[in-house]
């Protein structure tokens, strides 16, 4: 079945550690994004990658990094930067930019971090 | 600053009443329109896309679009204990990928 895998599902991480979280997708969907949950709040884009080698930020992306080698993985790593790195992190990904649906979502299961 | 609004809630239902859920936007040129359902602890789930004024219906679920007053609803008929989620709105402004805003959510609860 096509869809998108996160993992860890949850991850407890010490202050001062960097984190990545991985997001692999098998839908051939070129575009991928990461965005963060809190709480009572929506979802606030972090990054997202339109074509391999490629990616943009976000509202949110002080404290983060990512990366586009491959068209089906778009891993982001929660540096130590991010000053409350605690919440719920969610991969999503759409088809082709401009095409029809392009702004449909399909989003991965989540990764909870908790910063101890 | 675009901005996409929804009451909190709780907004609280009897079951196999109907509910509707509210969302307005500031953007004026927004050109699509989606509604997600999050289940707690979940990851949201496409449920409606609306990118046309009028409404747009899919079995229990009628999305609303007016863009003049930039406004869209969801309605859910004959409400069942099973739609207890939290409702998101996402607009679409063109352009990058980037422009897709989401509303912080109104969560139901479908009483039995």
């Amino acid at each position: 079945d096509g869809g998108i895998t996160q993992s860890p599902k949850y991850l407890f991480r010490k202050e001062g550690q960097n984190v990545t979280l991985s997001c692999e997708q098998n839908l051939n969907h070129d575009a991928m994004y990461w965005y963060r949950q809190d709480p009572g709040q929506g979802l606030r884009l972090i990054y997202y990658s339109q074509i391999v080698n490629d990616f943009q930020k976000g509202d949110i992306a002080e404290g983060y990094s990512v990366s586009r080698e491959k068209k089906e993985s778009f891993p982001l790593t929660v540096t130590s930067a991010q000053k409350n790195p605690t919440a719920f992190y969610l991969c999503a990904s759409s088809i082709r930019t401009g095409a029809s649906g392009a702004n449909v979502l399909t989003f991965g299961a989540g990764s909870r971090l908790t910063v101890l | 600053q675009k901005e996409v609004e929804q009451n909190s809630g709780p907004l609280s239902v009897p079951e196999g009443a109907i509910a509707s859920l509210n969302c307005t936007y500031s953007d004026r040129v927004s050109q699509s329109f989606f509604w997600y359902r999050q289940y707690s602890g979940k990851s949201p789930e496409l449920i409606m896309s609306i990118y046309s004024n009028g409404d747009k219906e899919d079995g229990r679920f009628t999305a609303q679009l007016n863009k003049a007053s930039q406004y869209v609803s969801l309605l859910i008929r004959d409400s069942q204990p099973s739609d207890s989620a939290t409702y998101l709105c996402a607009v679409y402004s063109g352009g990058s990928q980037g422009n897709l805003i989401f509303g912080k959510g109104t969560k139901l609860s479908v009483k039995p």
